[in-house]
């Protein structure tokens, strides 16, 4: 099974600010891998799969990167609607697919 | 637009059994897998089980693996899990989430808002 380690657990970050957030897989995925975003009541909501392809309606903010073992999402300018929990998910070798345990993103 | 509905779960006893459904509607339900994933509380999200359009393949987490089972009924567009032998490490939010690729890629592009499970005498 593929381990997915996300850091930070949780971000404080003020809004405006440009933020990343890290994903490694315990063996390569090459490019395997997608974001999720997740705000309470919500659906989750798939932001980035393939690594960097934006899914349908996704914000030019977000943009993902890396292959193989290391991942990043980066959001350029946080606004107030991104204050959420974000997963990443590796779908290279499954069952299983395996989520990173999350990366809160708090107000500051 | 893309909607996922679910319902079932609640509260039941260890031992016994539930069913969720989830109802799709908004996209062709007979061309895409679909898979159910969890969260317990406190932890992160779990896979859980996976079918493909046609019921062909059907793939379980170890966890769950000879308990629960999932099906679909491609004329009502609904998906299922059938959960037998409940144990308390299975309480969880359930969801259902369509798959992004008509090949079943693995990366779930719409999902339910979740149906909580708690298994507790």
């Amino acid at each position: 099974e593929i381990v997915m380690t996300q850091s930070p657990a949780t971000l404080s970050v003020s809004p405006g600010e440009r933020v990343t957030l890290s994903c490694r897989a315990s063996q390569s995925i090459s490019n395997n891998l997608a974001w999720y975003q997740h705000k309470p009541g919500q659906a989750h909501r798939l932001l980035i799969y393939g690594a960097f392809t934006r899914a349908t309606g996704v914000p030019a903010r977000f943009s993902g990167s890396g292959s193989g073992t290391e991942f990043t999402l980066t959001i350029s300018s946080l606004q107030s609607e991104d204050f959420a929990v974000y997963y990443c998910q590796q779908y290279n070798t499954w069952p299983p697919i395996t989520f990173g345990q999350g990366t809160r993103l708090e107000i500051k | 637009q893309v909607q996922l509905v679910q319902s079932g779960g609640g509260v039941v006893q260890p031992g016994r059994s539930v069913r969720l459904s989830c109802a799709v509607s908004g996209v062709t339900f007979s061309a895409y897998g679909m898979h159910w994933v969890r969260q317990a509380p406190g932890k992160g999200l779990e896979w859980v089980a996976f079918i493909s359009y046609d019921e062909s393949n059907k793939y379980y987490s170890d966890s769950v693996k000879g308990r629960f089972t999932i099906s679909r009924d491609n004329s009502k567009n609904t998906l299922f899990l059938q959960m037998n032998s409940l144990r308390p490490e299975d309480t969880a939010a359930y969801y259902c989430a369509k798959d992004n690729s008509y090949y079943s890629s693995g990366s779930l592009d719409y999902w339910g808002q979740g149906t909580l499970v708690t298994v507790s005498s």
